[in-house]
This record gives C-alpha cells, structure tokens and sequence, in this order.
C-alpha cells in the first residue's frame, strides 16, 4: 500500500486559512468515508484532530475542518496561529481493518 | 486522564531482536483495538500493527510481516511488539495509539526510540 499524497510544506500569516491535500486511490482515500488528520509537533504525541473525512474530536478547535471530493482528502486550517506551526498527516482506512498515512506537511505560520 | 506510556526502544545490532511495550491507563482498555505506528528519522508515520480488543485479530504492514508481533495483555492493559530480524530501515520512534469511538488512533503516547545499528 502506498503512501498518500500530501505537499511537503504548506504556510500562511497569523489569521489567514491555508489548506492541505491528501491524494490516494479509490482503494483508500476515494473507498471508504473513514480519513483522518493529526496534528503532530516534533518530539510530542501526535493529536487526532479530524476523523471520518470531517468529525472533529471533542475539545479540537474548529478552527480545523476536513472534507473530501473523489480520491483527495482535505484539511482546512482558518484564523492560523503561531502555534497551529507543526506537522500535519493525512491517514486512510484501506480494508481489513488496516490504514496507510500520507508523506505529511509541515505548516509554517510566517 | 488518558495516558499510553511505551518502553523498551534502544540500540540493537542488525538481525537482533527488540520487545516493545506500551502501558494503557484512564481507558477502558479491553474495549479498544491497538496500533502501533512508526516514524522513521525525517520521514513521516507509518502503520505498522494492530490488534483487535480480544486479541483474535492482527494485522500487520507489508513492511514488517514476517518478522514483528504484535500481542496484548488485558489484565495488565498493555499492548506489545516483538521486533525480530531487524533492519537499519527500522530505525524508527514507535509509538502506541488507540482507536477508539473517535477514529484510528484517538490517543497516542510519546513514543520510543529504536536505532537499528552496527
């Protein structure tokens, strides 16, 4: 199972939207309803912040928001903070209870 | 407070062998399935093995079947993975993750080092 596609790097000024990809096949991304983000700053856990293409965890900022057309995935970061600067990776349900992660994009708030 | 603590990373030789362990607290443990995920040094993460709450389904990356196992301890809330014939490319932070009502892997820990090297 390959990788899914996201842009390496994404940026944005403090208060601006930015919006990440995260491209697969119709045997992943496309097949199933079942795509998730995380937040993830280097040397923490990495934190769910969008599951199932666009349901937000209790207690995650709305400012994050997911959806999904085909076999592209997307993350949508409005009003950008210092602090949302991490990486953000893409995941996909693939069948038989088993998942794959997209490459990841790092977030720089200039 | 929902906490996943692992241990046991390190260095090991090439073809050596490495058991990780990550212990649960603050959730009903039984009732989840476990993963463990990996993020290799620059790289992103990456799924490696999962384990059904009973423990009567696993499933495993191409990139380490044959060669990990993943089991779980109900009693003792903890997940693990026995890392056998291992390879520089499996230098890696592994971490612990749950999945849960909220999706694939709601709650993760820190993460443990290995280093594959000679």
């Amino acid at each position: 199972q390959s990788a899914l596609t996201q842009p390496a790097s994404v940026s944005g000024s403090p208060g601006q939207s930015i919006a990440i990809s995260c491209t697969g096949t119709s045997s992943d991304v496309g097949g199933y309803d079942h795509v998730s983000w995380y937040q993830h700053h280097p040397g923490k856990a990495p934190k769910l912040i969008i599951y199932d293409v666009a349901k937000r965890p209790s207690g995650v900022s709305n400012r994050f928001s997911g959806s999904k057309s085909g076999n592209t995935a997307s993350l949508t970061l409005s009003g950008l903070l210092p602090e949302d600067e991490a990486d953000y990776y893409c995941c996909s349900y693939v069948g038989g209870n088993t998942f794959v992660f997209g490459g990841g994009t790092k977030l720089t708030v200039l | 407070e929902v906490q996943l603590v692992e241990s046991g990373g390190g260095l090991v030789q090439p073809g050596g062998s490495l058991r990780l362990s990550c212990a649960v607290s603050g959730l009903t443990f039984s009732g989840y399935w476990m993963n463990w995920v990996r993020q290799a040094p620059g790289k992103g993460l990456e799924w490696v093995a999962n384990i059904k709450q009973d423990g009567s389904e696993i499933n495993y990356g191409d990139s380490v079947k044959g060669r990990f196992t993943i089991s779980r301890d109900n009693v003792k809330k903890s997940v693990f993975l026995q890392m056998n014939k291992l390879r520089a490319e499996d230098t890696a932070v592994y971490y612990c993750a749950s999945w849960g009502a909220d999706g694939p892997f709601d709650y993760w820990g820190q993460g443990t080092l290995v280093t594959v090297s000679s």
